[in-house]
């Protein structure tokens, strides 16, 4: 167990709904990181927030949005769903956004999208 | 632009044989490298990460890998495996450090079946 909780677990939605993907980090860690894992993209870099900010985007979609609230834990809102979206998502966690610290994932939500 | 890549999609071992998972990377400074192990419906576990020093690093799970900085490699190891070893490792580079933060880059994945 590392610490880090993602829900729900599961998640079956159709095209064109929203829907919003929550992680908890490890207790004390003010970096939030979120993946997507697809079949034909692999694991992916989506976009990073440290103590509330914003700190990287990676191949994130416009149709998809993040934030760190102040307790730090962190909401992915995906909207306007397509069949591409279907995926595992994962949040990570770090002590702070040091290159040396770190990363912890959660088990993932996995979304799909019909 | 930062890469991973492991050749092996699937690797079959016999259980008590020893493990060998390819892992080679690009970038352009002196990386931080990372093996991460997922279990079916898991999420991922670090194995061990190599920032610099000794160029072969020890991690758990009795696994170890080596940097070889001349062939951009970082290979995982295990001398006897386990059939709880069973699982998909993904070897990762840790790019964008200069503009402060540590965006992960994966390779595609090596999944490991052990064999009786």
């Amino acid at each position: 167990d590392s610490g880090v909780t993602q829900t729900p677990k599961h998640l079956i939605t159709a095209t064109g709904q929203r829907v919003t993907l929550r992680c908890s980090p490890r207790s004390g860690d003010l970096s939030v990181y979120w993946y997507q894992q697809s079949l034909d993209q692999g694991l992916q870099f989506l976009i990073q927030y440290y103590n509330g900010e914003e700190r990287a985007k990676g191949n994130i979609l416009e149709r998809f949005s993040a934030q760190q609230f102040p307790d730090l834990h962190s909401e992915l809102n995906l909207s306007s769903l397509e069949l591409g979206d279907s995926a595992l998502y994962f949040c990570a966690s770090s002590l702070t956004f040091s290159s040396t610290d770190t990363q912890y994932f959660g088990p993932g939500t996995r979304l799909t999208v019909l | 632009a930062q890469s991973v890549t492991q050749p092996d999609i699937h690797i079959t071992v016999s259980e008590g044989a020893s493990l060998e998972l390819r892992c080679n990377y690009s970038y352009g400074a002196t990386p931080y490298l990372f093996w991460y192990v997922q279990s079916p419906g898991q999420g991922l576990q670090l194995l061990l990460k190599y920032f610099s020093g000794d160029t072969l690093v020890q991690g758990i799970k009795g696994f170890e890998a080596e940097f070889k900085r001349s062939q951009s490699s970082f290979n995982l190891r295990k001398p006897s495996v386990h059939w709880s070893d069973a699982a998909e490792y993904f070897c990762a580079v840790g790019a964008e450090r200069n503009t402060g933060f540590q965006k992960l880059v994966f390779g595609t994945g090596t999944r490991l079946l052990v064999s009786p």
